[in-house]
Protein backbone atom coordinates (compact mmCIF):
# COMPACT_ATOMS: atom_id res chain seq x y z
CA UNK A 1 0.00 0.00 0.00
CA UNK A 2 1.94 3.29 -1.23
CA UNK A 3 2.09 6.28 1.31
CA UNK A 4 1.45 9.68 1.72
CA UNK A 5 3.15 11.44 -1.48
CA UNK A 6 4.43 14.56 -1.48
CA UNK A 7 5.96 16.84 -4.32
CA UNK A 8 8.09 18.26 -4.92
CA UNK A 9 10.83 17.92 -1.73
CA UNK A 10 12.35 20.38 -2.75
CA UNK A 11 11.53 24.02 -3.39
CA UNK A 12 13.76 27.25 -3.94
CA UNK A 13 11.42 30.56 -4.39
CA UNK A 14 11.94 34.26 -4.69
CA UNK A 15 10.42 36.47 -1.88
CA UNK A 16 6.98 37.79 -3.50
CA UNK A 17 6.06 34.72 -5.76
CA UNK A 18 3.56 31.89 -4.73
CA UNK A 19 4.06 28.53 -4.90
CA UNK A 20 1.91 25.31 -5.20
CA UNK A 21 2.88 21.80 -3.13
CA UNK A 22 0.88 18.45 -3.84
CA UNK A 23 -0.11 16.00 -1.20
CA UNK A 24 -1.29 12.71 -2.78
CA UNK A 25 -2.97 10.69 0.45
CA UNK A 26 -3.43 7.22 1.24
CA UNK A 27 -5.78 5.41 -1.01
CA UNK A 28 -8.64 5.00 0.57
CA UNK A 29 -8.57 8.13 3.03
CA UNK A 30 -10.54 10.87 2.34
CA UNK A 31 -9.31 13.68 4.95
CA UNK A 32 -5.60 15.59 3.93
CA UNK A 33 -4.49 18.01 6.61
CA UNK A 34 -1.14 20.30 6.51
CA UNK A 35 1.33 21.54 8.57
CA UNK A 36 4.18 23.82 8.70
CA UNK A 37 7.15 22.60 10.68
CA UNK A 38 10.15 25.67 11.76
CA UNK A 39 12.67 25.57 14.57
CA UNK A 40 11.21 28.44 15.65
CA UNK A 41 7.75 27.77 16.18
CA UNK A 42 7.50 23.87 15.81
CA UNK A 43 4.77 21.81 13.61
CA UNK A 44 1.61 23.92 13.16
CA UNK A 45 -1.88 23.04 11.75
CA UNK A 46 -2.66 24.70 8.55
CA UNK A 47 -5.74 23.76 7.49
CA UNK A 48 -7.93 19.99 7.05
CA UNK A 49 -9.89 19.07 3.82
CA UNK A 50 -12.37 16.16 3.88
CA UNK A 51 -14.33 15.41 0.74
CA UNK A 52 -13.22 18.85 -1.21
CA UNK A 53 -14.20 20.92 1.86
CA UNK A 54 -12.21 22.71 4.02
CA UNK A 55 -13.46 21.17 7.25
CA UNK A 56 -10.70 23.16 9.93
CA UNK A 57 -8.38 25.95 9.66
CA UNK A 58 -5.33 27.20 11.89
CA UNK A 59 -4.50 30.46 12.71
CA UNK A 60 -2.53 31.23 9.14
CA UNK A 61 -3.15 34.20 7.36
CA UNK A 62 -5.41 34.17 3.78
CA UNK A 63 -1.96 33.71 2.05
CA UNK A 64 -2.29 30.25 2.66
CA UNK A 65 -4.86 28.52 0.96
CA UNK A 66 -5.80 25.11 -0.10
CA UNK A 67 -8.14 22.64 -1.99
CA UNK A 68 -9.00 19.12 -2.63
CA UNK A 69 -9.66 17.22 -5.65
CA UNK A 70 -12.73 14.40 -6.13
CA UNK A 71 -9.82 11.71 -5.98
CA UNK A 72 -8.71 13.54 -2.64
CA UNK A 73 -5.31 14.83 -3.68
CA UNK A 74 -5.00 18.20 -1.99
CA UNK A 75 -3.09 21.00 -3.13
CA UNK A 76 -1.85 24.32 -0.74
CA UNK A 77 -1.00 27.36 -2.06
CA UNK A 78 1.18 30.28 -0.54
CA UNK A 79 0.76 33.72 -2.16
CA UNK A 80 3.12 36.57 -2.05
CA UNK A 81 5.93 34.48 -0.51
CA UNK A 82 7.98 35.78 2.75
CA UNK A 83 11.38 34.99 4.31
CA UNK A 84 9.59 33.31 7.14
CA UNK A 85 7.80 31.46 4.97
CA UNK A 86 10.82 28.82 4.46
CA UNK A 87 9.58 25.73 6.34
CA UNK A 88 9.26 21.99 6.04
CA UNK A 89 5.69 21.41 4.86
CA UNK A 90 3.51 18.26 5.72
CA UNK A 91 0.47 16.90 4.97
CA UNK A 92 -0.68 13.79 6.63
CA UNK A 93 -4.49 11.74 5.32
CA UNK A 94 -6.38 9.62 7.24
CA UNK A 95 -9.87 8.23 6.98
CA UNK A 96 -11.34 11.33 8.37
CA UNK A 97 -13.35 9.59 11.41
CA UNK A 98 -12.51 10.90 14.84
CA UNK A 99 -9.49 9.31 17.00
CA UNK A 100 -7.54 7.79 13.49
CA UNK A 101 -4.47 7.40 13.20
CA UNK A 102 -2.69 9.75 10.51
CA UNK A 103 -0.33 9.20 8.01
CA UNK A 104 2.28 11.92 7.13
CA UNK A 105 4.05 12.26 3.87
CA UNK A 106 7.97 13.32 3.57
CA UNK A 107 7.49 16.84 3.30
CA UNK A 108 7.97 19.69 0.76
CA UNK A 109 11.26 21.51 2.14
CA UNK A 110 10.59 24.92 0.61
CA UNK A 111 13.37 28.02 0.75
CA UNK A 112 12.59 31.33 0.46
CA UNK A 113 14.90 33.38 -0.43
CA UNK B 1 -4.72 30.31 24.52
CA UNK B 2 -4.40 26.25 23.76
CA UNK B 3 -0.45 24.92 24.81
CA UNK B 4 1.10 21.94 24.77
CA UNK B 5 4.08 21.27 26.70
CA UNK B 6 6.89 18.89 26.64
CA UNK B 7 9.89 17.97 29.11
CA UNK B 8 12.59 17.45 29.10
CA UNK B 9 13.52 19.68 25.80
CA UNK B 10 16.46 17.00 25.29
CA UNK B 11 17.71 14.10 26.55
CA UNK B 12 20.42 11.09 26.38
CA UNK B 13 20.59 7.81 27.57
CA UNK B 14 22.58 4.76 27.38
CA UNK B 15 21.35 1.50 24.67
CA UNK B 16 19.30 -1.15 27.00
CA UNK B 17 17.88 1.71 29.21
CA UNK B 18 14.64 3.07 29.63
CA UNK B 19 13.19 6.84 29.94
CA UNK B 20 10.08 8.49 30.10
CA UNK B 21 8.46 11.78 28.44
CA UNK B 22 6.31 14.34 29.87
CA UNK B 23 3.75 16.41 27.87
CA UNK B 24 1.46 19.02 30.17
CA UNK B 25 -1.55 20.61 28.14
CA UNK B 26 -4.06 22.79 28.57
CA UNK B 27 -6.26 22.21 25.64
CA UNK B 28 -9.68 22.78 25.93
CA UNK B 29 -12.35 20.79 25.64
CA UNK B 30 -10.47 18.13 24.83
CA UNK B 31 -10.56 15.50 22.12
CA UNK B 32 -7.38 13.15 21.88
CA UNK B 33 -3.68 13.48 22.71
CA UNK B 34 -1.39 11.28 20.47
CA UNK B 35 2.07 10.71 20.61
CA UNK B 36 4.57 10.89 17.36
CA UNK B 37 8.34 9.94 16.41
CA UNK B 38 9.74 12.33 13.93
CA UNK B 39 13.08 10.77 12.67
CA UNK B 40 15.75 13.53 11.47
CA UNK B 41 14.53 15.04 7.63
CA UNK B 42 11.32 12.72 7.62
CA UNK B 43 7.50 13.20 8.24
CA UNK B 44 6.09 12.05 12.02
CA UNK B 45 4.79 8.38 12.26
CA UNK B 46 2.16 7.85 14.98
CA UNK B 47 3.25 5.73 18.24
CA UNK B 48 -0.30 6.25 20.08
CA UNK B 49 -4.06 8.13 20.18
CA UNK B 50 -5.92 8.08 23.34
CA UNK B 51 -9.43 9.36 23.94
CA UNK B 52 -10.56 11.14 27.22
CA UNK B 53 -11.52 7.49 28.47
CA UNK B 54 -8.46 5.89 28.19
CA UNK B 55 -5.41 5.91 30.49
CA UNK B 56 -2.77 3.44 29.20
CA UNK B 57 -1.80 2.77 25.47
CA UNK B 58 0.98 0.64 24.51
CA UNK B 59 2.31 0.10 21.11
CA UNK B 60 5.52 -2.54 21.31
CA UNK B 61 7.94 -0.75 23.81
CA UNK B 62 6.46 2.36 23.81
CA UNK B 63 3.61 3.04 26.45
CA UNK B 64 1.56 6.29 26.89
CA UNK B 65 -0.53 7.22 30.04
CA UNK B 66 -3.17 9.94 30.33
CA UNK B 67 -4.02 11.72 33.29
CA UNK B 68 -7.47 14.08 31.79
CA UNK B 69 -7.78 15.73 35.63
CA UNK B 70 -4.33 16.47 35.73
CA UNK B 71 -3.79 17.14 32.06
CA UNK B 72 -0.80 15.41 31.81
CA UNK B 73 0.66 12.37 29.75
CA UNK B 74 3.96 10.80 29.40
CA UNK B 75 5.61 8.42 27.00
CA UNK B 76 7.76 5.33 28.80
CA UNK B 77 10.34 3.84 26.36
CA UNK B 78 11.48 0.32 27.41
CA UNK B 79 14.93 -0.98 26.84
CA UNK B 80 15.96 1.42 24.18
CA UNK B 81 17.46 1.00 20.57
CA UNK B 82 19.22 3.51 18.61
CA UNK B 83 16.83 3.35 16.50
CA UNK B 84 14.97 5.01 18.95
CA UNK B 85 17.00 8.22 18.40
CA UNK B 86 14.39 10.88 17.69
CA UNK B 87 11.88 13.67 18.09
CA UNK B 88 8.89 12.83 20.00
CA UNK B 89 6.04 15.10 19.47
CA UNK B 90 2.94 15.06 21.77
CA UNK B 91 -0.01 16.37 19.85
CA UNK B 92 -3.54 17.18 21.99
CA UNK B 93 -6.48 17.89 19.47
CA UNK B 94 -9.03 20.02 20.82
CA UNK B 95 -11.70 23.09 19.60
CA UNK B 96 -10.67 26.06 18.76
CA UNK B 97 -12.83 29.69 19.54
CA UNK B 98 -14.36 29.56 16.30
CA UNK B 99 -15.94 25.79 16.90
CA UNK B 100 -12.89 23.95 14.67
CA UNK B 101 -10.99 20.62 15.99
CA UNK B 102 -7.58 21.71 15.81
CA UNK B 103 -4.44 19.78 16.92
CA UNK B 104 -1.80 22.11 19.13
CA UNK B 105 1.84 20.55 19.06
CA UNK B 106 4.33 20.42 21.70
CA UNK B 107 8.32 21.46 20.52
CA UNK B 108 9.14 18.02 20.95
CA UNK B 109 11.31 16.21 23.52
CA UNK B 110 14.68 15.08 21.24
CA UNK B 111 16.14 11.49 22.36
CA UNK B 112 19.85 10.29 21.53
CA UNK B 113 20.52 6.79 22.67
CA UNK B 114 24.16 6.11 22.51
CA UNK B 115 25.80 2.88 22.95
Amino acid sequence: KAGVTQTPRYLIKTRGQQVTLSCSPISGHRSVSWYQQTPGQGLQFLFEYFSETQRNKGNFPGRFSGRQFSNSRSEMNVSTLELGDSALYLCASSLGRPNTEAFFGQGTRLTVV
Amino acid sequence: KNQVEQSPQSLIILEGKNCTLQCNYTVSPFSNLRWYKQDTGRGPVSLTIMTFSENTKSNGRYTATLDADTKQSSLHITASQLSDSASYICVVSGMDGGGSYIPTFGRGTSLIVHP
